[in-house]
């Protein structure tokens, strides 16, 4: 049982440019999230999705696009990377459904800097 | 506006000292989360709690859900317990999370 996958775990990338980042999970999830996290910031909310074909914004969407075409991934793009997205990105994954008791799966992370 | 406050922000303690970290949030919840990360570490669940009492170890969360409040507390606290501990509420479609509380534990 794997898990949440999230890659890469590393990744530099020049202003302008565009990339994906993967998450995946094999626990049959309907819940799963993107969020950055900065320095005295906590975790901050990107996208998210309850299920397939439904997704939604967080609290710092702009410049950030994803997609959930299958219940097990969910990437996240960035469209023309800017140094402001130079941060940690954490996928996250649990059941959505009301009084269903999940705790939350978490990928490892992925260090992205933008120069 | 934070939905979810944890309280303190940082925290020093000596090896073996009772900790706690608390939570206030003001949504309504289905569910709230432990959290722990462990410098340039993931993260990992450490509690789900809709109600009562949870004890793992050493590890014990608590939460009043009249008040809106939940206590995450450490006993005979260890160096390997430094880490930033996180709080995040559910509601029906996403989750709020609180900014941590960065623990220390000397030996």
């Amino acid at each position: 049982n794997a898990g949440v996958t999230q890659t890469p775990k590393f990744q530099v990338l020049k202003t302008g440019q565009s990339m994906t980042l993967q998450c995946a999970q094999d626990m049959n999830h309907e819940y799963m999230s993107w969020y950055r996290q900065d320095p005295g910031m906590g975790l901050r909310l990107i996208h998210y999705s309850v299920g397939a074909g439904i997704t939604d914004q967080g609290e710092v969407p702009n410049g950030y696009n994803v997609s959930r075409s299958t219940t097990e991934d969910f990437p996240l793009r960035l469209l023309s990377a800017a140094p402001s997205q130079t941060s940690v990105y954490f996928c996250a994954s649990s059941y959505a459904r009301w009084g269903m008791n999940s705790p939350l799966h978490f990928g490892n992370g992925t260090r992205l800097t933008v120069t | 506006k934070n939905e979810v406050e944890q309280s303190p922000q940082n925290l020093t303690a000596q090896e073996g000292e009772f900790i706690t970290i608390n939570c206030s949030y003001s949504v309504g919840i289905s569910a709230l989360h432990w959290l722990q990360q462990h410098p340039g570490g993931g993260i990992v669940s450490l509690f789900m709690l809709s109600s009562g009492k949870k004890k793992h170890g050493r590890l014990i969360a608590t939460i009043n859900i009249q008040e809106k409040h939940s206590s995450l507390h450490i006993t005979a606290s260890h160096p390997r317990d430094s880490a930033v501990y996180i709080c995040a509420v559910r509601t029906l479609g996403r989750l709020y999370f609180g900014r941590g509380t960065q623990l220390t534990v000397w030996p």
